[in-house]
């Protein structure tokens, strides 16, 4: 079974600050995706890494894909209350399913 | 938006009677998910399915059955509920982009269960 671990899994901060969210594995994966899910609905793509070593921005968010494809991170520069939410990792294994991490709840207070 | 809606939206329940959860789409997608989501524990695969009446198990599959007998609709029944599948329910769909390699996760906007 491949797990994925997400920290921290809180994380409240002021608007304009910046964070890093990190998910890691033992495993190795073919792709991993970040999602963000709002109270109360289902978790939204935010984008999808695929090389190792691999960085993709998304305005003020950007994600790394670790150079052996095991780890990643989303950080995100000058927090804002939009922000809040549930980030999600997920991590694809060689049969083509996902392994979600727990999550991490951020809090960004204006 | 990947066109996903699920019934019901919430649903209250005793222990010992049989639920189903219905997800619809309506965008001839092959692949569909579901999976529970319960605080700790982030999002776990109960079942899929690849194609109408081809379905296989995720990781926690026991206490669930489904059934796809149309490409648009992917049914998640709970033969004997338990207080134990209080949770949260999400079906999903498979993207086009990148296939099995990227497995890029369209979600529905979830059902609330709880079992008394």
């Amino acid at each position: 079974t491949q797990l994925l671990e997400q920290s921290p899994q809180f994380l409240s901060i002021q608007e304009g600050e910046n964070l890093t969210v990190y998910c890691n594995s033992s495993s190795v994966f073919s792709s991993l995706q970040w999602y963000r899910q709002e109270p109360g609905e289902g978790p939204v793509l935010l984008v999808t890494v695929v090389t190792g070593g691999e960085v993709k921005k998304l305005k003020r968010l950007t994600f790394q894909f670790g150079d052996a494809r095991k780890d990643s991170s989303l950080h995100i520069t000058a927090a804002q209350p939009g922000d809040t939410g549930l980030y999600l990792c997920a991590g694809v294994g060689n049969a083509g399913k996902s392994t979600f991490g727990d999550g991490t709840t951020l809090t960004v207070k204006p | 938006d990947a066109g996903i809606t699920q019934s019901p939206r919430h649903k209250v329940t005793e222990t010992g009677t049989p639920v189903t959860l219905r997800c619809h789409q309506t965008e001839n997608h092959r692949y569909m998910y579901w999976y529970r989501q319960d605080p700790g524990h982030g999002l776990r695969l109960i079942h899929y399915s690849y194609g109408v009446k081809d379905t296989d198990k995720g990781e926690v599959s026991d206490g669930y059955s489904v059934s796809r007998s149309k490409t648009e609709d992917f049914l998640l029944t709970l033969e004997s509920a338990t207080s134990s599948q209080t949770s949260v329910y999400f079906c999903a769909i498979r993207g086009t982009s990148g296939g099995a390699a990227y497995n890029e996760q369209f979600f529905g906007p979830g059902t609330r269960l709880t079992v008394l």
